[in-house]
């Protein structure tokens, strides 16, 4: 089944750490890939999106995501982290095409002052 | 910017009581999708609708309908309500007719639904 897969469930860091998320999809078409965020209390929404062309994709708040086709990969990265990043990440994978999202299981992130 | 609202924040409701979550978006969006969150499982989606009148199954729909009379408004609709569906709803919309795939999904606030 197709399926995709965040490698922790919870992440604790201090301040100006580096952060890398990771994120792994099973399917083996065209995809589409997503990260979103989930701030306390707030709605879901997109922190970057790759469709095609430079693998390297910024998004916002200084958050960047590096697509590797070979490893199935969509490894959402950060320099150095600040108290205000503290949130539930997710990761989508659409096949390109369909219009369903399919989604991790998040990634509860907290971030020491 | 996009807004997505949907009716209530927070509901209880009784087992067997028949429950509506509405949404409404305000950007002419084609496509519109329900989901539920629960912790450790992401998100699932439970019907989208890509026109009005029209809808399709996602991963759970069993127990749940969904209505689509206007284009703006998305009601998720609970026929007999159960402990077990008990959950986060979430409203989400997206613009692209033929085109959806690509397309980011917008969401609403979520509705913390809780059956007694």
């Amino acid at each position: 089944a197709q399926s995709v897969s965040q490698h922790n469930h919870h992440v604790i860091l201090s301040e100006a750490a580096s952060l890398e998320l990771g994120c792994n999809y099973s399917y083996g078409g065209t995809v589409n890939l997503f990260w979103y965020v989930q701030y306390p209390g707030q709605h879901l929404q997109l922190l970057l999106k790759y469709f095609s062309g430079d693998p390297l994709v910024k998004g916002i708040k200084g958050f960047e995501a590096e697509f590797i086709k070979s490893k199935f990969s969509f490894n959402l990265r950060k320099p150095s982290v600040q108290w205000s990043d503290t949130a539930e990440y997710f990761c989508a994978v659409n096949l390109r095409g369909n219009y369903q999202l399919i989604w991790g299981a998040g990634t509860k992130l907290i971030i020491k002052p | 910017d996009v807004k997505v609202t949907q009716s209530s924040r927070y509901l209880v409701k009784r087992t067997g009581e028949k429950v509506f979550l509405e949404c409404v978006q305000d950007m002419d969006h084609e496509n519109m999708f329900w989901y539920r969150q629960d912790p450790g499982l992401g998100l699932r989606l439970i019907y989208f609708s890509y026109d009005v009148k029209m809808k399709e199954k996602g991963d759970i729909p069993e127990g749940y309908s969904v209505s689509r009379e206007k284009k703006e408004r998305f009601s998720l609709i609970l026929e007999s309500a159960s402990t077990n569906q008990t959950s986060m709803y979430l409203c989400a919309s997206s613009g692209g007719q033929g085109t959806f795939s690509y397309n980011e999904q917008f969401f609403g606030p979520g509705t913390r639904l809780t059956v007694l």
